[in-house]
């Protein structure tokens, strides 16, 4: 299996700053890369797929990029809208697996 | 508008079985791939399967996780997916979300609200 190793596990911004997740896959994924946001109770929305593409209607502060196999995903001009948990997920090669999770508060 | 909703979660005892259910409408479901994905409170998702679309037979896919013990099908005629889960341990406790890939690839734009499988005595 693909393993998704997501950084940090919790992070703690104030609005308007701009924060850094990160999953490092543990081989090559070429690109097929998604993301999305959890808010409590609800289910994840996807943000981003294929590494980089935005979903219909996720604002644009949001965007996704990568460097060898590690993906990042920004968030620019923290919401409060923003507070959520955040997963990425490799859509390369089954099983697909997703990381750990990144919770981020906001001050 | 697409729209997934789960049904069949409860409490189970271990080694009981469950069926759950997701009715899908707003989409020509024939022409979709369909996954069932689990997470346990506080943890992250785990995709468990997919049941492909018409173009590719409705062949199915599993987790090694699961599989042998779960069982994706899909009734077309009623635009519904189901996932047979037998021989439930305490692990499999978790909410179970259906959900939609695209056309292109395996990703989740649309998911169903969930419902909770309690594997408990």
């Amino acid at each position: 299996d693909i393993q998704m190793t997501q950084s940090p596990a919790s992070l703690s911004a104030s609005l308007g700053e701009t924060v850094t997740i990160e999953c490092l896959a543990s081989e090559d994924i070429y690109s097929n890369l998604a993301w999305y946001q959890q808010k409590p109770g609800k289910s994840p929305q996807l943000l981003i797929y294929d590494a980089s593409s935005l979903q219909d209607g996720v604002p644009s502060r949001f965007s996704g990029s990568e460097s060898g196999t590690q993906y990042s995903l920004e968030i620019n001009s923290l919401q409060s809208e923003d507070a959520a948990t955040y997963f990425c997920q490799q859509h390369h090669d089954y099983p697909y697996t997703f990381g750990a999770g990144t919770k981020l508060e906001l001050k | 508008e697409v729209k997934l909703l789960e049904s069949g979660g409860g409490l189970v005892q271990p080694g009981g079985s469950m069926r759950l259910s997701c009715a899908a409408s707003g989409f020509t479901f024939t022409d979709f791939y369909m996954n069932w994905i689990r997470q346990p409170a506080g943890k992250a998702p785990e995709w468990l399967g997919f049941i492909r679309n018409k173009a590719n037979g409705y062949t199915t896919e599993y987790n090694p996780s699961v599989k042998g013990r779960f069982t994706i099908s899909r009734d077309n005629t009623q635009n519904m997916l189901y996932l047979q889960m037998n021989t439930l341990r305490a692990e499999d406790t978790a909410t179970y979300y259906c959900a939609r890939s695209t056309r292109v690839g395996i990703w989740f734009a649309y998911w169903g609200q969930g419902t909770l499988v309690t594997v408990s005595s």
